[in-house]
């Protein structure tokens, strides 16, 4: 079992330029989470999904969006990449509401 | 908003040494969760206590739980210099969906 996956795992843009994060999961995961970790902040979290079809917005959604097409993959898309977003970004996810989340290694995004 | 709050934000101690690491947090939880994270990893879930419980161990690590005064303590026994890493406490809300909310973190370095 791969576990959570994270592509890419590093990537430098060009403000205003857009991509999309792909987090993946062979867990069986009916929760996902987006977080961003940023020196001396913690994890804060940008948008969620309880289930295959669905979204919400976290605590830091602004500039971002993500779709839950298939219960398996969670899509974090920048529209247009601000130096602000400059972040580690992280997935998470977990099959029972409230219990541990299962992390993914991370993408490093630099926005120049 | 930080729920939980780290003390100390860095720990240094000597291999062999316990490591004592504190959050506290602000409004009723439905539990409490500790989470390790090496550097350029992604977060490792240790323990998870609810909050009607007081105490659970799990190895050489043993948290603590007090509701009356918001609390929580990490306890890591006989250290060693693999526990050199930074330790993350995170809340979850009644009805909060299963979000986590992360404090900021403590470093801990164990030296050998």
């Amino acid at each position: 079992n791969a576990g959570v996956t994270q592509t890419p795992k590093f990537r430098v843009l060009k403000t205003g330029q857009s991509m999309t994060l792909l987090c993946a999961q062979d867990m069986n995961h009916e929760y996902m989470y987006w977080y961003r970790q940023d020196p001396g902040m913690g994890l804060r979290l940008i948008h969620y999904s309880v289930g295959e079809g669905t979204t919400a917005k976290g605590e830091v959604p602004d500039g971002y969006n993500v779709s839950r097409l298939k219960k398996q993959n969670f899509l974090l898309g920048l529209e247009s990449a601000a130096p602000s977003q400059t972040s580690v970004y992280f997935c998470a996810g977990t099959r029972v509401r409230g219990s541990e989340q299962f992390f993914g290694p991370g993408t490093r995004l630099t926005v120049l | 908003s930080q729920q939980g709050e780290e003390d100390p934000q860095a720990l240094s101690i000597q291999e062999g040494e316990n490591a004592t690491m504190n959050c506290s947090y602000k409004t009723s939880i439905n539990n409490l969760q500790w989470y390790r994270q090496n550097s350029g990893r992604g977060l490792v879930h240790l323990i998870l206590i609810r909050s009607n419980e007081r105490e659970k161990h799990s190895g050489r690590l043993r948290v603590t739980l007090d509701t009356s005064k918001k609390s929580s303590s990490l306890l890591i026994t006989a250290s060693r210099a693999a526990d050199t890493a930074s330790y993350f406490c995170a809340t979850v809300l009644p009805g909060a969906n299963s979000k986590l909310t992360f404090g900021k973190g403590i470093t801990l370095s164990v030296r050998p």
